[in-house]
C-alpha cells in the first residue's frame, strides 16, 4: 500500500528551528515529486512548494522563501521540511503530498505534522 | 496567482439530499486541471476528483464534477452520513497551485 508517514507533533519556542520528515513507502520514491502544504488553524490549505525527487531541486512558493528549506534523503525515501527562525504565525499543520503527473493532482497525503510555536 | 472562490461557505443539508458546491476561478482554467478534496476533522485532505470530472480511486459514483473556464461544480447526488465534511477545490492550471477556502457540508 502507498503511504506517506510524517513525523510527530512539535512544540517550539519562537526563534527556534524544526525539521519535519515525510517517509514514503509502497512506491518508487523518485517517480513522484513531493509537495508541502500548510494549513493554519481553521484555514484552508496553502501550497508551500515542491521538491523534485530525481534531482533534489526544490521550488518554493512566494512567502515560503528564506526560512523554509526542502530536502531529500532518497536512500530512505524521505523528504524533509526545515523551518528556521520560527514565529507564532508558523503554527499550523504541515502536510506532505505526492504529486501524480498523470492525474495532475495530489493523490496521496501524509497524515500531517502539527507545529506549535509558543513561548 | 489564480484565486479560487468557493460558495457557499457552509451548506446545511440532510442525509439523502443533493449537495451542489461551487468553485469559481479568477481566470480561465483552460486546461481543466481542477481537483476536489474532502477533509474530515483531524484528517488530511483526500483526493475526490481530478481533471474536473474524473473520480479518484475508490470514490463512489454519487460524487461528480463538472465545469469549464472559470466555473466548476462538485455534486453529491445523495448525501451519506460520511459525506459531511469540508470540501476544497484546487487548480493546477497556473503557478502556483492554489486552493479555495472550502465549503463545509454540515448536517441540518
Amino acid at each position: 500500500q502507498v503511504h506517506l508517514v510524517q513525523s510527530g507533533s512539535e512544540l517550539k519556542k519562537p526563534g527556534a528551528s524544526v525539521k519535519l520528515s515525510c517517509k514514503a513507502s509502497g512506491y518508487s520514491f523518485t517517480d513522484y515529486s513531493v509537495n508541502w502544504v500548510r494549513q493554519a488553524p481553521g484555514q484552508g490549505p496553502e501550497w508551500m512548494g515542491w521538491i523534485n525527487t530525481n534531482t533534489g531541486n526544490p521550488t518554493y512558493a512566494q512567502g515560503f522563501t528564506g526560512r523554509f528549506v526542502l530536502s531529500l534523503d532518497t536512500s530512505v525515501s524521505t523528504a524533509y521540511l526545515q523551518i528556521s527562525s520560527l514565529k507564532a504565525e508558523d503554527t499550523a499543520i504541515y502536510y506532505c503530498a505526492r504529486w501524480d503527473q498523470v492525474l495532475y493532482a495530489f493523490d496521496i497525503w501524509g497524515q500531517g505534522t502539527m507545529v506549535t510555536v509558543s513561548s | 496567482e489564480i484565486v479560487l472562490t468557493q460558495s457557499p461557505g457552509t451548506l446545511s443539508l440532510s442525509p439523502g439530499e443533493r449537495a451542489t458546491l461551487s468553485c469559481r476561478a479568477s481566470q480561465s482554467l483552460s486546461s481543466g486541471y481542477l481537483a476536489w478534496y474532502q477533509q474530515k476533522p483531524g484528517q488530511a485532505p483526500r483526493l475526490l476528483m481530478y481533471d474536473t470530472s474524473s473520480r479518484a480511486t475508490g470514490i463512489p459514483d454519487r460524487f461528480s464534477g463538472s465545469g469549464s473556464g472559470t466555473d466548476f461544480t462538485l455534486t453529491i447526488s445523495r448525501l451519506e452520513p460520511e459525506d459531511f465534511a469540508v470540501y476544497y477545490c484546487q487548480q493546477f492550471a497556473g503557478s502556483p497551485p492554489t486552493f479555495g477556502h472550502g465549503t463545509k457540508v454540515e448536517i441540518k
